[in-house]
């Protein structure tokens, strides 16, 4: 099975600061990656699929890029909206799965 | 554009099963895969297994693929998840979340449920 790792899995930013949350894969997975937003007690946002295309209606400071075992989600300049919870996930036709989470905070 | 609307909290004692639903509007069911996904108190999301509508087949992750059984209604566009043999450890918020046609994977889960509170306990 892919296992998915990110990092950091907690970071303190600023609002205006460009932030950037790393997934690696346990083997390659091509371009195979969605990226999530939750915010406290609700359910998950698509952000991003297949690594880099942005889902629609998400805002266009939110990108994403890689592929094979390495991908990167960059928000470009933080908003007060943005602290939350990221994760990755791997997608294929026979299995889904997250990675551990990113938390962004304040 | 689809929406998805779960079913109200549970309480279940331990050995019980719960079933959980998630009704689907604004778009037709039958271009959709349905999956559930939980998140256990203070950690990170889990995926459970998927129904595809058309061909209502079902794939599970290894660890429920004996307890769990994935479901649809294709008239009232609801789709259940039941989960037997429920212990403390199966305490978590329960989410459907579809996937499109026509992988059914690549381009994410683009619409959630508001997710359901399962509680276990004696």
């Amino acid at each position: 099975d892919i296992q998915l790792t990110q990092s950091p899995s907690f970071l303190s930013a600023s609002v205006g600061d460009r932030v950037t949350i790393t997934c690696r894969a346990s083997q390659a997975i091509s371009r195979y990656l969605a990226w999530y937003q939750q915010r406290p007690g609700k359910a998950p946002k698509l952000l991003i699929y297949a690594a880099s295309t942005l889902q629609r209606g998400v805002s266009s400071r939110f990108s994403g890029s890689g592929s094979g075992t390495e991908f990167t989600l960059t928000i470009s300049s933080l908003q007060p909206e943005d602290f939350a919870t990221y994760y990755c996930q791997y997608v294929n036709i026979y299995e889904f799965t997250f990675g551990p989470g990113t938390r962004v905070d304040i | 554009q689809v929406q998805l609307v779960q079913s109200g909290a549970e309480v279940k004692k331990p050995g019980s099963s719960v079933k959980v639903s998630c009704r689907a509007s604004g778009d037709t069911l039958a271009n959709s895969a349905f999956n559930w996904v939980r998140q256990a108190p203070g950690q990170g999301l889990e995926w459970m297994g998927r129904l595809i509508v058309m061909s209502n087949s079902t794939i599970f992750a290894q660890r429920f693929q004996a307890r769990v059984t994935i479901t649809a209604d294709k008239a009232t566009s609801t789709a259940y998840m039941e989960l037997n043999s429920l212990t403390s450890e199966d305490t978590a918020v329960y989410y459907c979340a579809r996937t499109a046609y026509p992988t059914y994977y690549y381009y994410g889960m683009d619409v959630w449920g508001q997710g359901t509170t399962v509680t276990v306990s004696s």
